[in-house]
C-alpha cells in the first residue's frame, strides 16, 4: 500500500492564481479531510468527507473547494491563491468504524503565496 | 463550535525529566479523543483514548482521559532528545452532520536537552 500520497510537495503561486491540491489513499478509508498547519495553530479542518460524493465545511473552508467523486481522491482547490494561504497543507484519511479513527496522513504540501 | 485547547504551549526540559501535556476540549457528541506526535514532519499517531480512567501505555507514554472533567494527559516519562516534537491532541464529534469531524488543539512543543 502506497498510504496517503499528496501531489506537489512544494508549491509557489502568485495571488490570484489557482491550483489544486491532490490527495489519494489506498487503503479504501471513507474518512478523508484536508488540513493546514500554520504555526502555533496546530491543524486546522479545511474540509472533510465521510465517502464519496459527501463532503462538509471544517473550521477554516473560506477560499478551498472540494470534491470526492472516487473513495480514493479527494482533491482541494484554491480558487484564488492569497498570501494568507501560504501554509503547509496535510490530507489525512481513516475507517469510520466504530473505535478506529487513527487518521493516516500525507507527507504534507508546501505552499506559498506572493 | 467544537473547541480543543492544549497547554503548556511550549515546554523546554532536561533529559530524565518527567513531562505532563494536557488537552481539554469541548466537543458535542465527543466520541474519542487523540494523540500525536509530529517531527517536522507529517504527525504520528499515538494513542486514541475513548473510555474514561483507561490508561494506555507504549513504552516511556502514557496517556488517560477524563470524560467527566472534559480533558486528557499524555505523560512522557524519563524524556530523552528524540522526544523532542509538537504533540497534538484532537477530539473526534460522532453526531449528527459533524459526524467524524475531528478538532485539533495548537500542539505542545517540547524541547528536550542532553
Amino acid at each position: 500500500n502506497a498510504g496517503v500520497t499528496q501531489t506537489p510537495k512544494f508549491q509557489v503561486l502568485k495571488t490570484g492564481q489557482s491550483m489544486t491540491l491532490q490527495c489519494a489513499q489506498d487503503m479504501n478509508h471513507e474518512y478523508m479531510s484536508w488540513y493546514r498547519q500554520d504555526p502555533g495553530m496546530g491543524l486546522r479542518l479545511i474540509h472533510y468527507s465521510v465517502g464519496a460524493g459527501i463532503t462538509d465545511q471544517g473550521e477554516v473552508p473560506n477560499g478551498y473547494n472540494v470534491s470526492r467523486s472516487t473513495t480514493e481522491d479527494f482533491p482541494l482547490r484554491l480558487l484564488s491563491a492569497a498570501p494568507s494561504q501560504t501554509s503547509v497543507y496535510f490530507c489525512a484519511s481513516s475507517f469510520l468504524g466504530v473505535l478506529t479513527y487513527e487518521q493516516y496522513f500525507g507527507p504534507g504540501t508546501r505552499l506559498t503565496v506572493t | 463550535e467544537d473547541k480543543v485547547v492544549q497547554s503548556p504551549l511550549s515546554l523546554v526540559v532536561h533529559e530524565g525529566d518527567t513531562v505532563t501535556l494536557n488537552c481539554s476540549y469541548e466537543v458535542t457528541n465527543f466520541r474519542s479523543l487523540l494523540w500525536y506526535k509530529q517531527e517536522k514532519k507529517a504527525p504520528t499517531f499515538l494513542f486514541m483514548l475513548t473510555s474514561s480512567g483507561i490508561e494506555k501505555k507504549s513504552g516511556r507514554l502514557s496517556s488517560i482521559l477524563d470524560k467527566k472533567e472534559l480533558f486528557s494527559i499524555l505523560n512522557i516519562t524519563a524524556t530523552q532528545t528524540g522526544d523532542s516534537a509538537v504533540y497534538l491532541c484532537a477530539a473526534i464529534n460522532a453526531g449528527g452532520t459533524s459526524y467524524g469531524k475531528l478538532t485539533f488543539g495548537q500542539g505542545t512543543i517540547l524541547t528536550v536537552h542532553p
